[in-house]
């Protein structure tokens, strides 16, 4: 099992470009979710999804789109990249229900000129 | 905002040594979980404790919860260069249904 793939792995964008983070997981997870990490500020949960064609809002959504229609993809979409969006992108999945551990992708850094 | 929040922010010991890192959230939990990051790496789950739950052993970890104080601390004995990481509480508070909020880390070097 590959478990959750992120791509692509590194990322520079000029502001105000689009660009969609991709995010797979071979698990048959019904929970999906998208965290930032910035220095110092752990990790925000940015959106998240509880089974295909259900999603959420998170800590932090705003310029971020998501959308659910595989239990395998949970895309990160970013509209009008901005600088304050330069970070790096964790995908996170589990079993479904209210509780459990999260399996991580490797992460997508993005920087944004 | 963060739910959990960890101190020491860093830390470091030699080989051989304990390291004992905390964590304080705010509202009333399901569960607590510790992650493990590498640096460069995606997060690694390591132990988790349930709200009804006081002490839980993984290895060489000991995780324990205090519900009452809305703390837990977790402990790594006889550390080892390959410990070097970041390390993460996240908590799953009641009324979030099952979404997971992380502290801020601590990140431990442990030298040989």
């Amino acid at each position: 099992n590959a478990g959750v793939t992120q791509t692509p792995k590194f990322q520079v964008l000029k502001t105000g470009q689009s660009m969609t983070l991709q995010c797979a997981q071979d698990m048959n997870h019904e929970y999906m979710s998208w965290y930032r990490q910035d220095p110092g500020m752990g990790l925000r949960l940015i959106h998240y999804s509880v089974g295909a064609g259900i999603t959420d809002q998170g800590e932090v959504p705003n310029g971020y789109n998501v959308s659910r229609s595989t239990t395998e993809d949970f895309p990160l979409r970013l509209l009008s990249a901005a600088p304050s969006q330069t970070s790096v992108y964790f995908c996170a999945s589990r079993e479904g229900g209210h509780t459990g551990e999260l399996f991580f992708g490797e992460g997508s850094r993005l920087t944004v000129l | 905002s963060q739910q959990g929040e960890e101190d020491p922010q860093a830390l470091s010991i030699q080989e051989g040594e304990n390291a004992t890192m905390n964590c304080s959230y705010k509202t009333s939990i399901n569960n607590l979980q510790w992650y493990r990051q590498n640096s460069g790496r995606g997060l690694v789950h390591l132990i988790l404790i349930r709200s009804n739950e006081r002490e839980k052993h993984s290895g060489r970890l000991r995780v324990t919860l205090d519900t009452s104080k809305k703390s837990s601390s977790l402990l790594i004995t006889a550390s080892r260069a390959a410990d070097t990481a970041s390390y993460f509480c996240a908590t799953s508070a009641t009324d979030s249904w099952g979404k997971l909020q992380f502290g801020a880390g601590t990140q431990v070097v442990v030298t040989p």
